[in-house]
């Protein structure tokens, strides 16, 4: 059974720049999570998605949006890059949604702001 | 709102000498507590959780964490580390109403020859 999928696993932006960072969840995982991880701010919890709708928002700014689609999937977007947006991208996926379940990760998207 | 530390961020150990990374956690309404383990360049793996039930859970390659609810505690310890061992650990709690995980800072252990 295939993990978390994340595309691209790295990437270099400049300021000002957008970037889309793409989750293709475990077959049958309803729930989509996205993290970013810094080093000075650790993990922070950004969105979640379940059934197509967010579900949950962490405390990021407007520029961070995301979207989950009928198979799943989801993408999160991040428009007019800052250099402290650089961090790794994390997405987990988990089934049905429910608290108790698991959360299964991706490796990552790391994303570099020049 | 809940919030998870650990103690301590790293955490150096010979191969085969005991181990306990420790985390506290508050929060004000019923949680559930979960060890993470993140190697270099990859995502996170569970280690170990507590939903309910008996406070001392363990995991497969010979981790095990106590959930103390009086001290609002639930360290993570391993009687004999292996130099594989070496990572960084992950401290996280979610409301049992709840979806997000909140992480604790972190605990870089290695574990040298």
């Amino acid at each position: 059974k295939a993990g978390v999928t994340q595309t691209p696993r790295y990437l270099i932006k400049t300021r000002g720049q957008q970037v889309t960072l793409s989750c293709s969840p475990i077959s049958g995982h309803r729930s989509v999570s996205w993290y970013q991880q810094t080093p000075g701010q650790g993990l922070q919890f950004l969105f979640e998605y379940f059934s197509e709708t967010q579900r949950n928002k962490g405390n990021f700014p407007g520029r961070f949006s995301g979207r989950q689609f009928s198979n799943s999937r989801s993408e999160m977007n991040v428009s007019t890059l800052e250099l402290g947006d650089s961090a790794l991208y994390l997405c987990a996926s988990s089934l049905e949604g429910q608290t108790t379940g698991e959360l299964f990760f991706g490796e990552g998207s790391r994303l570099t702001v020049l | 709102a809940q919030s998870v530390t650990q103690l301590d961020s790293q955490v150096p150990v010979f191969e085969e000498a005991p181990v306990e990374l420790r985390c506290n956690y508050s929060s004000s309404v019923s949680v559930y507590l979960f060890w993470y383990v993140q190697y270099p360049n990859q995502g996170l793996q569970l280690l170990l959780k507590y939903l309910s039930g008996s406070t001392l859970v363990e995991s497969i390659n010979g981790f095990e964490a106590e959930f103390n609810k009086s001290q609002t505690s639930f360290h993570l310890r391993k009687p004999s580390v292996h130099i594989s061992d070496t990572a960084e650990y992950f401290c996280a709690v979610r409301e049992t109403s709840g979806s997000r995980l909140t992480f604790g800072e972190g605990t870089q252990l290695t574990v040298n020859p």
